[in-house]
């Protein structure tokens, strides 16, 4: 069955540095999109990306992230300048007509 | 405000017996979907429900869409440890498909 996949697993990083974490949606996928959940809360929407542009995104998704789809299966998500309260896990999603799947996520922790 | 209110917040019960996860709403949705959550990992999909009225089965779970396509209800059948976890409703709106509105989510414990 097709699925959505992320890499990495888990990020470290340096508060003030750039992360880029990787996603490959499901291929005949057309909505993507990132959220990210802090440890113990709820998932929080980030960020949609339709026909190579953004959507909607949310007042968290600042100037500090930016989203790219560079090839035909990767979409990315970047954050310029890592900040503490940027550690939570990342996850992708892909959309087909109605059902939007998760990849496995990316643990990022920001020291 | 939460678009969706997802009730209870928390629920721990003894195996075997019956639950019910709600997912409420003012707004009307275009299809909701329930997923299942284990720590570390990310939402696994359990079911779609498009229809207002739909009714959906998976083993001992029973999924609702309700008529007006603004609420939905999650039914577990005699409740096993393995069912224990993190349940969350989501949702597009009728009139939104760029974005997914989540509930807060159902902490579920099913202890043996």
């Amino acid at each position: 069955e097709p699925e959505v996949t992320q890499t990495p697993s888990h990020q470290v990083t340096q508060m003030g540095q750039e992360v880029i974490l990787r996603c490959v949606p499901i291929s005949n996928h057309l909505y993507f999109y990132w959220y990210r959940q802090i440890l113990g809360q709820k998932v929080e929407f980030l960020v949609s990306f339709y026909n190579n542009e953004i959507s909607e995104k949310s007042e968290i998704f600042d100037d500090q992230f930016s989203v790219e789809r560079p090839d035909g299966s990767n979409f990315t998500l970047k954050i310029r300048s890592t900040k503490l309260e940027d550690s939570a896990m990342y996850f992708c999603a892909s959309r087909g007509l109605e059902t939007q799947y998760f990849g496995p996520g990316t643990r990022l922790l920001v020291l | 405000t939460q678009l969706l209110e997802q009730s209870p917040q928390f629920l721990s019960i003894q195996e075997g017996e019956n639950l019910t996860v709600y997912c409420n709403s003012s707004s009307v949705f275009s299809s909701l979907q329930w997923y299942r959550q284990e720590p570390g990992e990310g939402p696994v999909l359990l079911v779609t429900v498009v229809t207002g009225g739909e009714v959906k089965k998976l083993k001992r779970l029973t999924f609702q869409f309700g008529d007006a396509r603004k609420d939905s209800s999650l039914h577990i059948t005699a409740a096993q440890p393995g069912d224990t976890g993190l349940y969350l409703c989501a949702g597009v709106l009728s009139y939104n498909f760029n974005k997914f509105y989540f509930g807060s989510g159902t902490k579920l414990n099913v202890k043996p």
